[in-house]
């Protein structure tokens, strides 16, 4: 069965530092996101992508952030300089549709833990 | 922001008795609605979802149940199993309206006692 996976599992990075957390989602999808918990709280949504661009970002989605799909089956979140708070699991996902193409259900990968020394 | 919420952080039923999860949330905008299970150290597994023009889905031990008057849905799990023990995270979006990102409430830890 399709799955989406995500690479490096774990990343322990230290604070100010770059980090680029990678995700290959599902072969058919057309739709892409990126979502964040950290420990204790809610699954928090980051960013969606959709025809090569962002279509919706969060408040938490700031200048520090960025998304790229450098290719035909990479999916890429950037952290620039990365704080203490941005310690969290990352996960991606994708659904199939488009936006505006109706309702679909995401489909997350396993997720990447990032820790911020 | 709590537009979604999950009023009971944790539940423990007996192997073979019925889970009832539930969900409150908010928003009007929210039209499609999904309960997602979740593993410590993996992702969300996506469950079942409804549309809000029903108010009834069900696969096969699952059935989500819709009440848009109330804002409120439930995940029934019957039989419960020992593998079901996990956290269950309610969701929920409004595609038709052009917002397709998810909001998640905080989750039930359900246990299921052999």
């Amino acid at each position: 069965e399709p799955e989406v996976t995500q690479t490096p599992s774990h990343q322990v990075t230290q604070m100010g530092q770059e980090v680029i957390l990678r995700c290959v989602p599902i072969s058919n999808h057309l739709y892409f996101y990126w979502y964040r918990q950290i420990l204790g709280q809610k699954v928090e949504f980051l960013v969606s992508f959709y025809n090569n661009e962002i279509s919706e970002k969060s408040e938490i989605f700031d200048d520090q952030f960025s998304v790229e799909r450098p290719d035909g089956s990479n999916f890429t979140l950037k952290i620039r300089s990365t704080k203490l708070e941005d310690s969290a699991m990352y996960f991606c996902a994708s659904s199939v549709r488009g936006k505006g193409l109706g309702q679909d259900e995401q489909f997350f990968g396993p997720g990447t833990r990032l820790t911020v020394l | 922001d709590q537009q979604v919420k999950q009023n009971s952080p944790s539940l423990s039923v007996q192997e073979g008795r019925i889970s009832i999860l539930n969900c409150d949330y908010t928003n009007s905008m929210f039209d499609y609605f999904l309960w997602y299970k979740k593993y410590p150290a993996e992702g969300p597994t996506f469950l079942i979802s409804i549309s809000s023009i029903k108010d009834k889905n069900e696969d096969g031990r699952f059935t989500v149940f819709l009440n848009k008057s109330a804002k409120h849905l439930s995940l029934h799990i019957v039989p419960s199993q020992p593998g079901d023990s996990a956290v269950y995270f309610c969701a929920a979006s409004a595609p038709n309206f052009g917002n397709e990102k998810l909001t998640f409430g905080t989750g039930t830890r359900l246990t299921i006692i052999p």
